[in-house]
């Protein structure tokens, strides 16, 4: 058990729909990280905050956005969902605590949202 | 361009035999690498890190040897046990911007055979 959590661990949802991805980062963790994999795809980076802002960006789509609110716990919203949205998305959370991330700033994994699109 | 990439998407191994798996990188200006175990419906799990001023590390029965001069990273895990079996990915963490990001590569599935 990493420390994180993330609900729901299944979402089942149709095409056009919204949905919103819960995570709250090990206890003392600072950065929050989305991740998306998907079986052609692999892992990819969506995007990072820390301390409640917006750090780095990575293949994160437009209809895509999240936030890490004071209490550091974090939601992903996907919004108009497509078929190619299913996926397993992942949250990960690291300390961070020194200026910029330390060189050895390891990222912990949640088990993940499946989210199946139909 | 940048990419972290694996040589083999598969390896299968007997039980009780050492396990090598095999990453190749391309940016020169990566740091810190990770080997993350990911078994099947779980997420990626820290398994042990290298930095840049390292050429190996040792945990408990797995060591990670690094090789800059050709951009090659390897996992070894001893005796191999069925609860090894799983996908491996390295991943490349390197600065961008203010940031550090992680990047992964394509992942081997282990398998362990009794």
């Amino acid at each position: 058990d990493s420390g994180v959590t993330q609900t729901p661990k299944h979402l089942i949802t149709a095409t056009g729909q919204r949905v919103t991805l819960r995570c709250s980062p090990r206890s003392g963790d600072l950065s929050v990280y989305w991740y998306q994999q998907s079986l052609d795809q692999g892992l990819q980076f969506l995007i990072q905050y820390y301390n409640g802002e917006e750090r780095a960006k990575g293949n994160i789509l437009e209809r895509f956005s999240a936030q890490q609110f004071p209490d550091l716990h974090s939601e992903l919203n996907l919004s108009s969902l497509e078929l190619g949205d299913s996926a397993l998305y992942f949250c990960a959370s690291s300390p961070s605590k020194t200026s910029g991330g330390a060189i050895t700033d390891t990222q912990y994994f949640g088990p993940g949202t499946r989210l199946t699109v139909l | 361009g940048e990419s972290v990439g694996l040589h083999l998407p598969t390896l299968s191994v007997q039980e009780g035999d050492n396990s090598i798996i095999n990453c190749a990188y391309s940016n020169s200006a990566s740091d810190y690498f990770i080997w993350y175990k990911q078994e099947s419906g779980k997420g990626p799990q820290f398994i042990i890190d290298i930095r840049s001023n390292m050429d190996k590390r040792q945990g408990q029965r797995v060591t990670v040897l690094l090789n800059k001069t050709v951009k090659h990273l390897s996992l070894q895990i001893a005796a191999t046990q069925p609860g090894d079996s799983a996908v491996y990915f390295c991943a490349e963490n390197r600065a961008s911007g203010s940031a550090r990001q992680l990047t992964f590569g394509s992942g081997t599935q282990l398998t362990v055979l009794p």
